[in-house]
């Protein structure tokens, strides 16, 4: 079975650039995650998805990210225009989803895409 | 607002040897689950060890195991005969039980495995 899927895995942009970086989850999992990390950092959410619906977007920084989740699967997040400190790794993850029992779910994570802005 | 603690941000062992990392969590919540991620330099986080806090009985994966202190708020991880492919950054995380999917994550450590 197929991990989850990102792309682009590096890319180097100027800044003011728009980037968009993309995430296939495991087939089956209807929560998807958008990790921020940082370098030597944990990694904080941006955003979570249960199907289509975005239920936690608290921490996205909404003036430049925007996300998407057509149709439950496949999710895009972008950046414009992107700044030097945007430089960082964007993860993607998924897990079952939000039920009673969720809290044992695992996330499974994606190889992130490393953004570095110039 | 939860939260979890690495207080050690770099560790280093002899192969072979045992270390043991540190994490502390702070929640008002008796319901939850915990966990050790491990991050290699490939940066593909890898779950190495989950526990649920409502079982006493400490999580166990054949090298890797937790010490869980549910009343101190800690849960440590083990490795017993560190092996070389162990050296990676390891994250400790926290996550709500219930109905809610968020986990939360410790700022890690990183573990070097000397020859």
């Amino acid at each position: 079975e197929a991990g989850v899927v990102q792309s682009p895995r590096y890319k180097i942009i100027e800044k003011k650039q728009p980037v968009a970086f993309w995430c296939n989850p495991i087939s089956g999992h209807n929560t998807l995650y958008w990790y921020l990390q940082n370098l030597g950092q944990g990694p904080e959410l941006l955003i979570r998805y249960e199907n289509e619906e975005a239920v936690d977007d608290s921490q996205l920084p909404k003036d430049r990210f925007s996300a998407e989740r057509l149709k439950g699967v496949d999710s895009t997040l972008k950046i414009q225009p992107a700044e030097l400190g945007d430089s960082a790794v964007y993860l993607c993850a998924s897990s079952l989803g939000q039920g009673q029992s969720s809290g044992a779910n695992v996330l499974t994570f994606g190889a992130g895409s490393r953004l570095t802005v110039l | 607002a939860q939260t979890v603690t690495q207080s050690q941000p770099e560790m280093s062992v002899q192969e072979a040897e045992t270390v043991t990392l540190s994490c502390t969590y702070d929640t008002s919540e008796s319901d939850y689950y915990l966990f050790w991620y491990k991050q290699p330099p490939s940066r593909q986080m890898i779950l190495v060890i989950r526990q649920e806090a409502y079982k006493q009985q400490n999580a166990t994966e054949n090298r890797f195991s937790v010490n869980f202190q549910k009343a101190a708020k800690s849960f440590s991880l083990k490795i017993s005969d560190s092996q070389l492919g162990d050296a990676a950054m390891y994250f400790c995380a926290f996550k709500y039980g219930g109905a809610t999917n968020k986990l939360i994550f410790g700022t890690g450590t990183l573990l070097a495995v000397q020859p």
